[in-house]
């Protein structure tokens, strides 16, 4: 099993559309995770962190279930400008700041 | 006023040649890092610096050397360029080294001949 693990997609939503992305992570010591979002041919940038039981921030939503090993992004009211890859990342416990990114979701937003 | 930034953003250049990228930030963070992006979109990491000091050193090839002259640099000098270390190579920077978010430069394309 990959440390972290998601569906690459792509998802071909609406505007307007509620879309959720799902990450898997082996780990069960990894203590917190995040959200980057990452556009073609540019550098990643730090979309949400998500700690304990999860946080909203205006349209995106993330979980995470440590039962189970994943966290999730919910993006609603999809825009055209959410269209972007979307990386998973959590953090190798106990490797010095080594955080592990999921190949990516691609998500495109059309019209 | 960029946060993290890295020269040159496009680096074209003949297998076999050395050269350096330049990694600057100005958030005073305490961690610096070097990773590698390939065709296949994966981020992997290469190399993490705290204070001047290496903390993570992944399996990469020795012809990969990074030196941290202070805290807010991180360079990155590649030797004997080959065919697959073409890629975007990013710099990254966090407060501190451990469970925190991290700032990336905008990359540094390098294509080998």
């Amino acid at each position: 099993r990959k440390e972290v693990e998601q569906d690459p997609g792509p998802f071909n939503v609406p505007e307007g559309a509620t879309v959720a992305f799902n990450c898997t992570y082996s780990n069960s010591a990894s203590q917190s995770f995040f959200w980057y979002r990452q556009d073609c041919r540019k550098e990643p940038k730090l979309l949400m962190s998500v700690y304990s039981s999860g946080n909203e921030d205006g349209r995106f939503t993330a979980q995470l279930n440590r039962a189970s090993q994943y966290i999730s992004l919910l993006i609603r009211d999809s825009k055209l400008s959410d269209s972007a890859t979307y990386l998973c990342v959590g953090p190798y416990y106990n490797q010095g700041g080594k955080l592990i990114f999921g190949q990516g979701t691609e998500l495109s937003v059309k019209p | 006023d960029t946060a993290v930034s890295q020269t040159p953003k496009y680096l074209v250049t003949q297998m076999g040649n050395d050269k350096s990228i330049k990694c600057e930030q100005n958030l005073g963070h305490d961690t610096m890092y070097w990773y590698k992006q390939d065709s296949k979109k994966f981020l992997k990491i290469m190399f993490s610096y705290n204070n001047k000091e290496l903390i993570i050193n992944e399996t990469v090839p020795n012809r990969f050397s990074p030196k941290s002259p202070d805290k807010a640099h991180l360079n990155l000098h590649i030797n004997s360029l080959e065919l697959g270390d073409s890629a975007v190579y990013f710099c990254a920077s966090s407060r501190q080294y451990s469970n925190q978010p991290q700032h990336f430069g905008d990359g540094t394309r390098l294509s080998i001949l």
